[in-house]
C-alpha cells in the first residue's frame, strides 16, 4: 500500500505569518496535486506538479515538488483567514491507468485575524 | 447547472433502508469516482468508472453497489449499511488516459454527508 503522510496535521497560526506543510511517500510519483477542502464542500484543485524540482505560484502559495518525486511543499506568505481549510496532497503513481489518486490525511490549517 | 453535483447533501438512514446517492457532471469528463472521507482518515478511493466500465474497486463490501449507466451520471446505492458507515461520500470526475498530458485532476462535487443510525 503507497502512502503519503502529510505534516503537520493541525496548524493553527495567527495572520500574517508565513507556513510551510509537507507532503512525503517512499514512492516516487508521475504527479502529484494539491487540493484545499472547506468545511461541507468537496475538495478543489490547486495545482498539479509534473516535474522533479518545479516551483510553482499561486498568488501567495508557493508548490514545490521534490528533485525525486516523492515529496512536495506547500508555503503560504502573509497567511489569510481565507486560508483556513484542509489541505491535501494526492499522488498519482508511474502505470496508474484511470486510477484514482491516492490521498494523504491532509493538514487542517487555521488562521486566525 | 455546472461541474460536479450531488444530492442529496445530507441522508439519515437506519441499517435497513435502501438509499441512492447520486452524482451528475457537466464538464465533459469521462472518468468518475466515489470516495469516502471518514474523520481522521485519509480520502478512501472505492469505485472507478472509465468510459462507463467500472475499473477498480478498492475491496468494497457489498452493500455499495454502484452504477454508471453513462459518462454523466453515476450512483452509489445503499442497503444494510452499518454505523461505521457514516462519512462524506465525495464523487468525483476526470478526463480519463491515455490523455497522457492530463493528470488525473479530478473535479469534486460538494458530498453527501451520511448518517447511519
Amino acid at each position: 500500500t503507497q502512502l503519503l503522510e502529510q505534516s503537520p496535521q493541525f496548524l493553527s497560526i495567527q495572520e500574517g505569518e508565513n507556513l510551510t506543510v509537507y507532503c512525503n511517500s517512499s514512492s516516487v510519483f508521475s504527479s502529484l496535486q494539491w487540493y484545499r477542502q472547506e468545511p461541507g464542500e468537496g475538495p478543489v484543485l490547486l495545482v498539479t506538479v509534473v516535474t522533479g524540482g518545479e516551483v510553482k505560484k499561486l498568488k501567495r502559495l508557493t508548490f514545490q515538488f521534490g528533485d525525486a518525486r516523492k515529496d512536495s511543499s506547500l508555503h503560504i506568505t502573509a497567511a489569510q483567514p481565507g486560508d483556513t481549510g484542509l489541505y491535501l496532497c494526492a499522488g498519482m503513481y508511474s502505470g496508474g491507468g484511470a486510477d484514482g489518486l491516492t490521498f494523504g490525511k491532509g493538514t487542517h490549517l487555521i488562521i486566525q485575524p | 447547472e455546472t461541474g460536479v453535483t450531488q444530492t442529496p447533501r445530507h441522508l439519515v438512514m437506519g441499517m435497513t433502508n435502501k438509499k441512492s446517492l447520486k452524482c451528475e457532471q457537466h464538464l465533459g469528463h469521462n472518468a468518475m469516482y466515489w470516495y469516502k472521507q471518514s474523520a481522521k482518515k485519509p480520502l478512501e478511493l472505492m469505485f472507478v468508472y472509465s468510459l462507463e466500465e467500472r475499473v477498480e474497486n478498492n475491496s468494497v463490501p457489498s452493500r455499495f453497489s454502484p452504477e454508471c449507466p453513462n459518462s454523466s451520471h453515476l450512483f452509489l446505492h445503499l442497503h444494510t449499511l452499518q454505523p461505521e458507515d457514516s462519512a462524506l461520500y465525495l464523487c468525483a470526475s476526470s478526463h480519463s488516459p491515455p490523455e497522457v498530458e492530463i493528470y488525473n485532476e479530478q473535479f469534486f462535487g460538494p458530498g453527501t454527508r451520511l448518517t447511519v443510525l
